[in-house]
């Protein structure tokens, strides 16, 4: 079947520690995207990309770094400058770019936590 | 920017009865789409309907359906005959035709079910 995988499920940080979360799709998909989820606010994006080796930063981009080195995957690095790591994180992805009413499909998530 | 705002942080309904979620959006944009989510415990989003603006009649999914206004920029979702597995947190979000093909979410509101 194909979909969206997000690893790991669980992750903690130390302080001053850059952690990697990986996203990974089969479905073929040009676009992919992380966002944020806290505690009752909705999905905040990141970082999004729509075609390998480029990538925009959305709206909370500070302290995170992304990389589009192939079209299945879109690591998330939350370094050690995002001071507030803590949350949910979703990768979604969809068909297309510009145009496109496909909707973005997404991950089961990852929750980051500090040690 | 485009905004969307969910005004309705919580709500409840009765097992088999009607529900109505409010969602509004600003944008300036005549084209674009419109989505609604839900998330469920698990934490999964999961794609409930969608929208195209230029489509005058309103979309429908089984028990689900949209009262799309579009000069008013509202959005609206109906849950009819409503079961214990809608309890979810609802998530309405906007994406642009012309210019991309990132989503801008609202805060969200949680469906509780009653039995």
């Amino acid at each position: 079947d194909g979909g969206i995988t997000q690893s790991p499920k669980y992750l903690f940080r130390k302080e001053g520690q850059n952690v990697t979360l990986s996203c990974e799709q089969n479905l073929n998909h040009d676009a992919m995207y992380w966002y944020r989820q806290d505690p009752g606010q909705g999905l905040r994006l990141i970082y999004y990309s729509q075609i390998v080796n480029d990538f925009q930063k959305g709206d909370i981009a500070e302290g995170y770094s992304v990389s589009r080195e192939k079209k299945e995957s879109f690591p998330l690095t939350v370094t050690s400058a995002q001071k507030n790591p803590t949350a949910f994180y979703l990768c979604a992805s969809s068909p297309q770019g510009a145009g496109s009413n496909q909707p973005q499909h997404f991950g089961d998530g990852t929750r980051l936590s500090i040690l | 920017a485009q905004t969307v705002t969910q005004s309705q942080p919580e709500m409840s309904v009765q097992e088999a009865e009607t529900v109505t979620l409010s969602c509004t959006y600003d944008t300036s944009e005549s084209d674009y789409y419109l989505f609604w989510y839900k998330q469920p415990p698990s934490r999964q989003m999961i794609l409930v309907i969608r929208q195209e603006a230029y489509k005058q009649q309103n979309a429908t999914e089984n028990r689900f359906s949209v009262n799309f206004q579009k000069a008013a920029k509202s959005f609206s979702l109906k849950i009819s005959d409503s079961q214990l597995g809608d309890a979810a947190m609802y998530f309405c979000a906007y994406r642009s035709a012309p210019s991309g093909s990132r989503l801008t979410f609202g805060e969200g509101t949680q469906l509780t079910v009653n039995p």
